[in-house]
C-alpha cells in the first residue's frame, strides 16, 4: 500500500518568504509527528497529532512554524519569515494509534527546504 | 545537549563479516530504543526495537542489545550484506503521559559493506 508522502520534494525560498509543506499520512493512521534534520544531525522532533488534535507542539523552534491538521489526515508545517537557519529536511512520520509508545512510526520522504 | 549519541560517524566492513553500530543515551526516563534505517533520499525506516524490560531483541541477521546500567545499546548485523550499506540512526522515547513515542535521535553511523 502507499506510504507516507510529502510535497514538494524540493523548495527553494528566499529569506523572508513564507512556505507550506504537506504531509499526506497513511491511510487511517491516528498519529502524525513532523521532525526537522539539519545536515549532518539525526532527526528532531517538532510536533505531534492525534487525529485533528495538536497534541504536543514543544519543539516547534519558533513561532513562525505553524503546523496544522484540520481533518484528522493530511497536515500542512507552515514557516512564515524563513531564516537561513530554517534549511533543513522536513520529515513527516505517521502511525496506526496511540498504543503507548511501542507504536511504529512510518516516515515520508521529507522536504529538503532551502532558504537563501 | 546531545541525549543520544552515536560517536562514530561512519564503519565500513567486508560483505559476511559482523557489523557492530553503537549508541549511548543519559537521559534515564528513556526505557524504549529504536534503530531505523536511512538511504539517500528516502525518509528512515524502522528496523529493530527493544524495550527496557529486555536486554536483547533479534530478527533475522539483526540484533539489538540493551545494557541498562551503561545507558548503552548495540545493533549488531549478522551477516552484513552491501545492500545494508545505509545511515543508521538510534532512537529512544520516554515514557510520557500522553503516551505517543517522541522519538530523540542520535546523530546516525554510515555502514558501506563492500563486496
Amino acid at each position: 500500500g502507499a506510504g507516507v508522502s510529502q510535497s514538494p520534494r524540493y523548495k527553494v525560498a528566499k529569506r523572508g518568504q513564507d512556505v507550506a509543506l504537506r504531509c499526506d499520512p497513511i491511510s487511517g493512521h491516528v498519529s502524525l509527528f513532523w521532525y526537522q534534520q539539519a545536515l549532518g544531525q539525526g532527526p528532531e522532533f517538532l510536533t505531534y497529532f492525534q487525529n485533528e488534535a495538536q497534541l504536543d507542539k514543544s519543539g516547534l523552534p519558533s513561532d513562525r512554524f505553524f503546523a496544522e491538521r484540520p481533518e484528522g489526515s493530511v497536515s500542512t508545517l507552515k514557516i512564515q519569515r524563513t531564516q537561513q537557519e530554517d534549511s533543513a529536511v522536513y520529515l513527516c512520520a505517521s502511525s496506526l494509534d496511540e498504543r503507548g509508545n511501542t507504536d511504529t512510526q512510518y516516515f515520508g520522504p521529507g522536504t529538503r527546504l532551502t532558504v537563501l | 545537549d546531545q541525549q543520544v549519541k552515536q560517536n562514530s560517524p561512519s564503519l565500513s566492513v567486508q560483505e559476511g563479516r559482523i557489523s557492530i553500530l553503537n549508541c549511548d543515551y543519559t537521559n534515564s526516563m528513556f526505557d524504549y530504543f529504536l534503530w531505523y534505517k536511512k538511504y539517500p533520499a528516502e525518509g528512515p525506516t524502522f528496523l529493530i526495537s527493544i524495550s527496557s524490560i529486555k536486554d536483547k531483541n533479534e530478527d533475522g541477521r539483526f540484533t539489538v542489545f540493551l545494557n541498562k546500567s551503561a545507558k548503552h545499546l548495540s545493533l549488531h548485523i549478522v551477516p552484513s550484506q552491501p545492500g545494508d550499506s545505509a545511515v543508521y540512526f538510534c532512537a529512544a522515547s520516554p515514557t510520557l503521559n500522553t503516551g505517543f513515542q517522541k522519538l530523540v535521535f542520535g546523530t546516525g553511523t554510515r555502514l558501506l559493506v563492500s563486496p
